[in-house]
């Protein structure tokens, strides 16, 4: 079955640092979602990317979804411990209902 | 969390009795997803239901565990004569349209999760 792959699987980073996490598939994908879960939390919503190339925007965050159709990008600029959690990529999984979700990337902010 | 609840938000029931959990989607979603996760892992897609019907259970155990989204009132996932595995967390998630639909709108909106304890 279609899988994502998320890297890193986790990162420390200073704060103010710019932080780059990616999240690729062996199989094409029609719809990018990218989610941050705080601990105890829910997901909540963060970017979602409908077409091929786009690049989306949520304030210090930037999303892209890859050409191929096999990856997508999560950027955050200025990183501040708030930033702290696990994001997730997720997708509709072709002919199915699914959603399928990545192995997350657990980000760690040093103040 | 968009307006997803979830009730209880923790649950702690001994081997053997039954647990349900309880997910009210957004106002105007008629799309409900279960998943579940365990501790320091990803969220594991459990059932796909619209208003009265089961579209895709293929990711729950087919003993213990069923799900309903009735006409009225909330989806209800249900956990008959839990074991200790089946501790996790377990989060509702909403949608307004089918998967894959096209047109820019596939979502979900989760709930906070209720986490059940077997003891």
């Amino acid at each position: 079955g279609q899988q994502l792959n998320q890297s890193p699987q986790s990162m420390f980073i200073q704060e103010g640092e710019d932080v780059s996490m990616n999240c690729t598939s062996s199989s094409i994908f029609n719809t990018w979602l990218w989610y941050k879960q705080d601990p105890g939390e829910g997901p909540v919503l963060l970017i979602a990317l409908y077409k091929a190339g786009e690049l989306t925007s949520n304030g210090r965050l930037t999303a892209q979804f890859g050409i191929t159709r096999k990856d997508s990008f999560l950027n955050i600029s200025a990183s501040i411990p708030s930033d702290v959690g696990i994001y997730f990529c997720a997708g509709p999984s072709s002919g199915t209902y699914k959603y399928i979700f990545g192995t997350g990337t657990r980000l760690k902010v040093l103040a | 969390n968009a307006g997803v609840m979830q009730n209880p938000r923790h649950l702690v029931r001994r081997r053997g009795q039954e647990a349900r959990l309880r997910c009210s989607p957004m106002k105007g979603h008629s799309h409900v997803y279960w998943y579940r996760q365990l501790p320091e892992e990803g969220l594991k897609f459990m059932v796909y239901l619209q208003k009265e019907n089961i579209i895709d259970e293929s990711g729950m155990p087919k003993e213990r565990f069923s799900a309903e989204f009735p006409k009225e009132g909330p989806s209800i996932l249900r956990i008959q004569q839990v074991v200790r595995g089946d501790s996790a967390a377990y989060f509702c998630a909403s949608s307004p349209v089918t998967p894959t639909s096209g047109g820019g709108t596939d979502t979900q909106y989760f709930g906070p999760g209720t986490r059940l304890t077997v003891l």
